[in-house]
Formats: structure tokens, C-alpha cells, sequence
């Protein structure tokens, strides 16, 4: 079983939807969990850190996390065409510690 | 199946030597990076390489000089370290330059003492 999983998309969606993004993992020792985003060229830059199960939002963004289910969630409300990128998500083992990252998620939000 | 490897996974070093890290990746992608990790965990990009060619080259100490023998390997060579080069130091690579699906090394974490 992977580390971590993630969906690649793409994912299109329309302007003003309810995004989803979502990945699983395996590693029960991860405590923190991260989510972030990248557009073309540029790199990625944090988004959420949370380290609790539960809902962390920070306007239109919210990171749900089930640690019994080992699965974490990023929700976009009222999506916008500059909400165009690629969705990371990723793993510290520690607070400092080195990250494992899941392949990305390509989401295009069409106007 | 490790897509995108990078060595050492640790390196602790003096101030002033000279080091390398590598990176390999198996994925047949034609484009490799390398970023270095701030204290905001923002990844920021150092170097990319598109087939064995150098496309992306910011603004970084000429101390640090990117090497790729072929298009699977990125290596990282760092002379003279200082100790504000204590970092994590991440390689991806993706299949193009275009191409934001990118996949990343375990990162590396320097530490320079």
C-alpha cells in the first residue's frame, strides 16, 4: 500500500462550486498534515497545517482531517478561476520534519 | 518502486565543506527541480532542468551549482557551506516544464554546524 495517495485529476469544475479534494494515507505515526498549492512554474506554497482531527477554515478553505480513517479532505467554497491549480497534499512526520507529499491534484475551475 | 529518490535522507556537516546531494528519478519525465524549503514551509524553487538543459535558475548563492548527467538525475552540489544553508532541500520532477503534477524526492534535511 502507498504512503499516501492522491487522485491526479484533472478535476474541472464551475465557477461558485464546492470543491473536494481528498487523499488517504497509511502512516499512522504522520501527526501534521498540510495542504498546498501550485501554479504553473511557481513553487508550492502551504495552504493548511493542521495537527488535530477535525475542521480547521480559513475563509473559503477548510481542511477536514479523520485520523481513524486515515483520510484528509480540503474543501473550496465559492471557487474561482484563480483557485486554478495543483492541490498537494503532504505529511511531516514531525513539526520540522521532512515532508511526504502526495502526487498532486490538477483542478481547474471553469468560468 | 521509488519514483523520485534523493541521497542522503540526513546530511550533517561543518561550516565550509563542500556537498552534494543527489536525485534520480525513474519515472521517464523529462523535467527535475530542485527547491529549498524555508522556515514558513513554503517550497521555494532553486533550479530546474528540462532534458538535461538548464530552464529555471533563481536567485540563489553561486556557491550552489546544479548538475544533471542525463535526464534522470538532478544533482545538488553545495561548496562552502554556511550555516544558513541548514534547510530541507526537496527534488521533483514532472513530465514537463508545463506540467504542475509534479513528484517529489523524501527531501533531504542539511543541517550545518
Amino acid at each position: 500500500q502507498k504512503e499516501v495517495e492522491q487522485d491526479p485529476g484533472p478535476l474541472s469544475v464551475p465557477e461558485g462550486a464546492i470543491v473536494s479534494l481528498n487523499c488517504t494515507y497509511s502512516n499512522s505515526a504522520f501527526q501534521y498534515f498540510m495542504w498546498y498549492r501550485q501554479y504553473s512554474r511557481k513553487g508550492p506554497e502551504l495552504l493548511m497545517y493542521t495537527y488535530s482531527s477535525g475542521n480547521k477554515e480559513d475563509g473559503r478553505f477548510t481542511a477536514q482531517v479523520d485520523k481513524s480513517s486515515k483520510y484528509i479532505s480540503l474543501f473550496i467554497r465559492d471557487s474561482q478561476p484563480s483557485d486554478s491549480a495543483t492541490y498537494l497534499c503532504a505529511f511531516p512526520m514531525n513539526r520540522d520534519d521532512k515532508i511526504i507529499f502526495g502526487k498532486g491534484t490538477r483542478l481547474h475551475i471553469l468560468p | 518502486d521509488t519514483a523520485v529518490s534523493q541521497t542522503p535522507k540526513y546530511l550533517v556537516t561543518q561550516m565550509g565543506n563542500d556537498k552534494s546531494i543527489k536525485c534520480e528519478q525513474n519515472l521517464g519525465h523529462d523535467t527535475m527541480y530542485w527547491y529549498k524549503q524555508d522556515s514558513k514551509k513554503f517550497l521555494k524553487i532553486m533550479f530546474s532542468y528540462n532534458n538535461k538543459e538548464l530552464i529555471i535558475n533563481e536567485t540563489v548563492p553561486n556557491r550552489f551549482s546544479p548538475k544533471s548527467p542525463d535526464k534522470a538525475h538532478l544533482n545538488l552540489h553545495i561548496n562552502s557551506l554556511e550555516l544558513g544553508d541548514s534547510a530541507v532541500y526537496f527534488c521533483a520532477s514532472s513530465l514537463t516544464p508545463e506540467n504542475t503534477e509534479a513528484f517529489f524526492g523524501q527531501g533531504t534535511r542539511l543541517t550545518v554546524v
